[in-house]
């Protein structure tokens, strides 16, 4: 168990419709990532808060919106769902704001699917 | 940008050695970890490399050449368990920790 929890663990949606994905960091820790992995595809970065402000944006679409709170708990939104949104998105942890010297902790990944 | 290769697969024998390989292009590099997920999992930490050389830890080792923009993860005394994709990813002067394709390991018996 890394201390990172993401619900819903599975979600099966329709086109065009919106979804709330949710990340709790481990305890302690201020920076949340978000990865999105498609079928047979790498991790590919969407994503960086650190302590409630954006840090670093990866390839992110304009469909999709994330947010950190002061709990440190983050959000990401994916509005708009298309086919091809259909993936396993993680969520990580860690407690540097950016230069790593030290390991990212990843919650189990929601799963979702768009029909 | 950044550009992160691996092979895609690699077969090894159970109790064998294997050595996948990651080159990769960057600008600002801050460190190369490899990353263990097997199917469906979440990924966990196998090691961090910042400096030269080679990190041992137990059957499992990583290499690191800056000047070559070259890594490596060495798995010793494989077991069935070690069947897994591992992925090679590199910090940046961005701060961005960006994950190359995978490597899907199959450890036959």
């Amino acid at each position: 168990d890394s201390g990172v929890t993401q619900t819903p663990k599975h979600l099966i949606t329709a086109t065009g419709q919106r979804v709330t994905l949710r990340c709790s960091p481990r305890s302690g820790d201020l920076s949340v990532y978000w990865y999105q992995q498609s079928l047979d595809q790498g991790l590919q970065f969407l994503i960086q808060y650190y302590n409630g402000e954006e840090r670093a944006k990866g390839n992110i679409l304009e469909r999709f919106s994330a947010q950190q709170f002061p709990d440190l708990h983050s959000e990401l939104n994916l509005s708009s769902l298309e086919l091809g949104d259909s993936a396993l998105y993680f969520c990580a942890s860690s407690d540097g704001q950016g230069v790593y010297t030290g390991e990212l902790f990843f919650g189990e990944g929601s799963r979702l699917t768009v029909l | 940008g950044q550009n992160i290769d691996q092979p895609t697969e690699m077969t090894a024998t159970e109790g064998a050695i294997v050595q996948i390989n990651c080159t990769y292009q960057t600008s600002g590099f801050n460190g190369l970890f490899w990353y263990q997920q097997h199917a469906g999992e979440a990924p966990t930490f196998l090691s961090y490399n910042v400096l030269d050389g080679l990190e041992e830890k137990g059957r499992f080792s990583s290499f690191l050449s800056r000047s070559k923009g070259y890594s490596y993860l060495l798995l010793k005394e494989l077991q069935m368990k070690d069947s897994a994709s591992y992925l090679c990813a590199v910090t940046n002067a961005g701060n961005m920790l960006t994950f190359g394709g995978g490597t899907r390991l199959m450890v036959k018996p």
